[in-house]
Order: C-alpha cells, then structure tokens, then sequence
C-alpha cells in the first residue's frame, strides 16, 4: 500500500527510560534498514534485515540498542536506558530483496532525551 | 573504511543559478554511487545513482557523473529552481554490504 511509516513521529523520553521504535515497511519489502540521523554524526547506519534475520548490525552504536523484526514485516528498535547523545532522527528504509539502492525511507522518529 | 565527503552548506542560491554540490568517496571495492534528497517535511527519496564508473546519473535536471580516476560524484544542475530548495545527501554502497554510506548533507536554499 503506502509506502514506509514510524511511529511514534516525535518521542520525548527522561533519561535512563527504555523507548521502542516501530517501522512499518512496503508491503512485500523483504529488507529493512534502520539509520539514525544526528547533528554531528549524519546519517549512520545501524542494521539491516532480510526477513527476520539481522545479518548485519555492526552499526548498533551499544548493547543498549536492539531491534526485531516479526513475520517479515514490521520492526521495532529498543534503546534501554536511554542517555542524551541517543537524541536524533531514527530513520526506517525497505527494499525489496538485496536492491541496496531502491531503499524507500520513512519519515523518522525525532527521539529527544531529557 | 568507507566514507563520503560533501561540500559544507549551507549553499543559497537565486533561481536560475547553476548549481554544483561536491562529493568525493574512499572505498575498498568498487562502489556504486547515489544522491538522496530530502524535500522538507518529507522522506529521504533517491533522486539518482551510478553503479560503475564513466556512468552518469540524472534526474529532474541534475546530474552527477561517477568519476573514479578523482573519487568523485558531483551534483550539478544547470538552472536551479525554488522547488529544488531541500538537504542533499551523496551515499556509497558495496557490492555484498546491504547499507549506505552517506555524507552528512548538504542543505540548498534557493531564493526567488
């Protein structure tokens, strides 16, 4: 149907608090991406998943980030703990298959940590 | 490792103006190359690639041409218009590696 969507689009967390991401990807996208968007840093990737699978994370920034992915669709990306250099845009891209350059991308969750 | 470079912005314009937006890379490999554009309270959207070298990208009026004797893929525009006003990223990916490399941004604004 549409194309790819996040929520919650804004997120405002205390520090120390845990906050979950969800993306919704393009139906039939069996790839999904999540990046992270910060001023300072650019764009970041931080993992990638073919089905359920994650054969790429090696851009989670900390073992207090984790994300899954259920029946081949929708994601959720969890911060534990949250600490103030994890505010940023988290962005959520699909494609379809291993087409890296077809990635559709979302409109973000501008996460703010107080 | 890999990287993407990208002119500092912000960049202002007038309408009609040429426009030229550098990028350079370093890879291992041979990379393909893109430009994304993320239009004001919207989505990043590919606006155009080149996956070997000598290959020219275009779309909407840009271009961008894969150049690997200076590791570079510049984004020109002959005439720029205010609706062309937006942050545009350069990126690299790697055959076998399912992400992007992106530069920080370039933020356009063009005046009328």
């Amino acid at each position: 149907g549409a194309g790819v969507s996040q929520s919650p689009s804004n997120k405002v967390t205390e520090k120390g608090k845990d906050v979950e991401l969800r993306c919704d990807p393009i139906s039939g996208h069996t790839a999904l991406y999540w990046y992270r968007q910060s001023l300072g840093q650019g764009l970041e990737f931080l993992i990638y998943f073919q089905g359920n699978s994650a054969p790429d994370k090696s851009g989670l920034p900390s073992d207090r980030f984790s994300a899954e992915r259920t029946g081949g669709s929708v994601s959720t990306l969890t911060i534990q703990r949250t600490q103030q250099e994890d505010s940023a845009v988290y962005l959520c891209a699909s494609s379809q298959d291993r087409v890296v350059y077809e990635q559709y991308f979302g409109p973000g969750t501008r996460l703010t940590v107080t | 490792g890999n990287s993407v470079t990208q002119m500092e912005g912000p960049v202002t314009l007038s309408e009609e103006a040429f426009l030229t937006i550098n990028c350079t890379y370093t890879a291992t490999g041979y990379p393909s190359l893109f430009w994304y554009v993320q239009y004001p309270g919207e989505g990043l959207q590919l606006l155009l690639k080149a996956t070997k070298a000598d290959d020219k990208g275009s779309n909407k009026g840009f271009e961008a041409t894969y150049r690997k004797e200076t590791t570079s893929f510049h984004l020109e525009k002959g005439s720029v218009q205010v609706s062309d006003s937006a942050v545009y990223f350069c990126a690299l990916s790697l055959q076998g590696a399912q992400k992007l490399v992106f530069g920080q941004g370039t933020r356009l604004t063009i005046n009328p």
